[in-house]
């Protein structure tokens, strides 16, 4: 089975720049988070959706925006990018919040911002 | 709001010893998840250990065991006969068992295995 798949695996951006990261979660998985990995940190919660609609989002500007598809995977955008937003953008899916196993993590996208 | 504090920046043992990584986590919550996550330098965060809160038994997967102290808000995380393979970044994270599926990570303990 394919495990969850991220798109790009690297990227590099200007400031003021749009950008748009992808995530295919394993197969069965309905559940989709996002995660931000500032160098030298733990990963920092973006949004969770489920079934196609948002069930948490973190301490993160408007600018950050995402969507998942019917097919479950999902889109995480960032417009008006900044230098800060340099980042690990981690992906995460599972099949349901009850009695969580764990989630699955993708290999994640590099953001670099310049 | 939950915090998760991982004190040991890094951390190192020899090949084939025991060793153990701490992590602290404020909570109000009386339901909740911990977990352990390895990151080796591929990026890729895998699932270690997780641990129910409502559990009092301390979970263990083959090498990796922890000591769950729900008091004492406290959820180590033991690493018996280290391998080479176990070098890499360690975080520490809790769920809560209501509302969404955020996971709040700790800073996280880099562990270099000494061959």
């Amino acid at each position: 089975d394919a495990g969850v798949t991220q798109s790009p695996t690297h990227l590099i951006k200007t400031r003021g720049q749009q950008v748009t990261l992808r995530c295919s979660p394993i197969s069965g998985h309905k559940s989709v988070s996002w995660y931000q990995q500032v160098l030298g940190q733990g990963p920092q919660f973006i949004f969770q959706y489920y079934e196609k609609e948002e069930r948490g989002r973190g301490n993160f500007p408007d600018r950050f925006s995402a969507r998942q598809f019917p097919n479950y995977s999902s889109e995480l955008n960032v417009n008006a990018l900044l230098l800060g937003d340099s980042a690990l953008y981690l992906c995460a899916s599972s099949l349901a919040r009850d009695r969580p196993y764990g989630y699955t993590f993708g290999s994640g996208t590099r953001l670099t911002v310049v | 709001a939950q915090t998760v504090t991982q004190s040991q920046p890094e951390m190192s043992v020899q090949e084939a010893e025991t060793v153990t990584l701490s992590c602290t986590y404020d909570t109000s919550e009386s339901d909740y998840y911990l977990f352990w996550y390895k990151q080796p330098p591929s990026r890729q965060m895998i699932l270690v250990i997780r641990q129910e809160a409502y559990k009092q038994q301390n979970a263990t997967e083959n090498r990796f065991s922890v000591n769950f102290q729900k008091a004492a808000k406290s959820f180590s995380l033991k690493i018996s006969d280290s391998q080479l393979g176990d070098a890499a970044m360690y975080f520490c994270a809790y769920r809560s068992n209501f509302g969404n599926e955020k996971l709040t990570f700790g800073t996280g303990t880099r562990l270099t295995i000494i061959p």
